[in-house]
């Protein structure tokens, strides 16, 4: 079946460092793919999504390109500020009838000053 | 409204007890999830409306949990006779379509069982 799977946190950068967390995924089609954010005390948003191969999602300085050959959507940020410090899922969908929506199991992110 | 709302934002309740959240999803959304994170958790799925169709309620963890959405609008998850590990925050999104759509979520209800 269907699944997303993530870097496992915390993770804990300085401000300014680079940021990557990985995202892979097993589907049995072609999925659309999502990153949401939840910030502390609050629900999940979407913060950027792709929807084929080779596109790039991007949103706030953070992007993730839709890689099918590896089956991977990775974000990435040049530059993270103590406002990124959240929590992070992947996701996947496919469409079809039933639930076929997917979330990794969230990453923790801290950024110190 | 301009998103997803969900009420009670908190509940506290006594083991044993019933309680009822609601979700009023963003209007002409067809799709309505039923979401439940406990502390420091992912996401575990819960129930999926899609408009006129049967829901898909594979994620329910017992009978004890049930969820109507009356008109194609709102929706109203029950918890039967609360147990403590109940104790999480239950988040409702909804979404145009069916699967690939973005998910807009509610701000979300936090329950504590006593």
């Amino acid at each position: 079946g269907d699944s997303v799977t993530q870097m496992e946190g915390p993770v804990t950068l300085s401000e300014e460092a680079f940021l990557t967390i990985n995202c892979t995924y097993t589907a049995t089609g072609y999925p659309s793919l999502f990153w949401y954010v939840q910030y502390p005390g609050e629900g999940l948003q979407l913060l950027l999504k792709a929807t084929k191969a080779d596109d790039k999602g991007s949103n706030k300085g953070f992007e993730a390109t839709y890689r099918k050959e590896t089956t991977s959507f990775h974000l990435e940020k040049g530059s993270v500020q103590v406002s990124d410090s959240a929590v992070y899922f992947c996701a996947l969908s496919e469409g079809g009838t039933g639930n076929q929506f997917y979330f990794g199991t969230g990453t923790s992110l801290t950024v110190i000053p | 409204g301009a998103g997803v709302s969900q009420s009670p934002s908190n509940k506290v309740t006594e083991k044993g007890k019933d309680v009822e959240l609601r979700c009023d999803p963003i209007s002409g959304h067809t799709a309505l999830y039923w979401y439940r994170q406990s502390l420091g958790q992912g996401l575990e799925f819960l129930i999926y409306f899609q408009g006129n169709s049967a829901p898909d309620k594979s994620g329910l963890p017992s009978d004890r949990f049930s969820a109507e959405r009356t008109g194609g609008s709102v929706s109203t998850l029950t918890i039967q006779r609360t147990q403590q590990e109940d104790s999480a925050v239950y988040l409702c999104a909804s979404s145009s379509g069916s699967g690939r759509e973005t998910q807009y979520f509610g701000p979300g209800t936090r329950l504590l069982v006593l």
